[in-house]
């Protein structure tokens, strides 16, 4: 099992650019999430979804959309990127009950000039 | 909403315990949580502990729960150059154990 993948790794944009941030899980998973990771600042919730066509807003959301079109895909976009959204790009998934660990992948730096 | 606080930095020697300590705000977590983050890497789960226990000890690891207090604390005994990392602290979010409020996390560094 790949696990949770994310692509790209790195990836600069300049302001005003859009992109797509790809998240794949091969466990099965219901619920799939999107944070961005900033010094000082801990991991912060972009999106979350509870299942298959499901999305919902999470702590910072703005200037981001995400789409679960297929249940091991969670997509993350940036229409008009922003100096602002320069982090880490952390996707997770957990399974439905237990303890609900969530499983990481290796994270997406994106740098936005 | 939640917060969950940790101090930034901690430094130890190999072979002295370390005590990583956090606050948290929603006392209907029914979970809290200890994640690690190597260098590059994503977080991966280092412990639990369910809201009724006081305690759990996992080999090196022991973990402690004030729910009075609201204070969470991971004890590494014999701490090892390879447990330099950055350590989280979550709470599952307003009881739901699907979305977890993070800390900020505390970076180890452990010398020789």
């Amino acid at each position: 099992n790949a696990g949770v993948t994310q692509t790209p790794k790195f990836r600069v944009l300049k302001t005003g650019q859009s992109m797509t941030l790809l998240c794949a899980q091969d466990m099965n998973h219901e619920y799939m999430y999107w944070y961005r990771q900033d010094p000082g600042m801990g991991l912060r919730l972009i999106h979350y979804s509870v299942g298959e066509g499901t999305t919902a807003k999470g702590e910072v959301p703005d200037g981001y959309n995400v789409s679960r079109l297929k249940k091991q895909n969670f997509l993350l976009g940036l229409e008009s990127a922003a100096p602002s959204q320069t982090s880490v790009y952390f996707c997770a998934s957990c399974r439905t009950g237990g303890i609900y660990e969530q499983y990481f992948g290796p994270g997406t730096r994106l740098t936005v000039t | 909403g939640e917060d969950v606080e940790q101090s930034l930095f901690l430094s130890v020697r190999e072979g002295d315990s370390s005590v990583i300590n956090c606050t948290y705000t929603d006392s209907s977590s029914t979970y809290l949580y200890w994640y690690k983050q190597e260098p590059g890497a994503g977080l991966q789960l280092l412990t639990y502990i369910f809201s009724n226990m006081d305690m759990k000890q996992d080999q090196r690891l022991t973990v402690l729960l004030n729910k009075k207090d609201k204070h969470l604390s991971l004890r590494i005994a014999d701490t090892q150059t390879g447990d330099s990392a950055i350590y989280f602290c979550a709470e599952s979010s307003n009881g739901t154990a699907s979305k977890l409020t993070f800390g900020t996390g505390t970076r180890l560094q452990v010398t020789l």
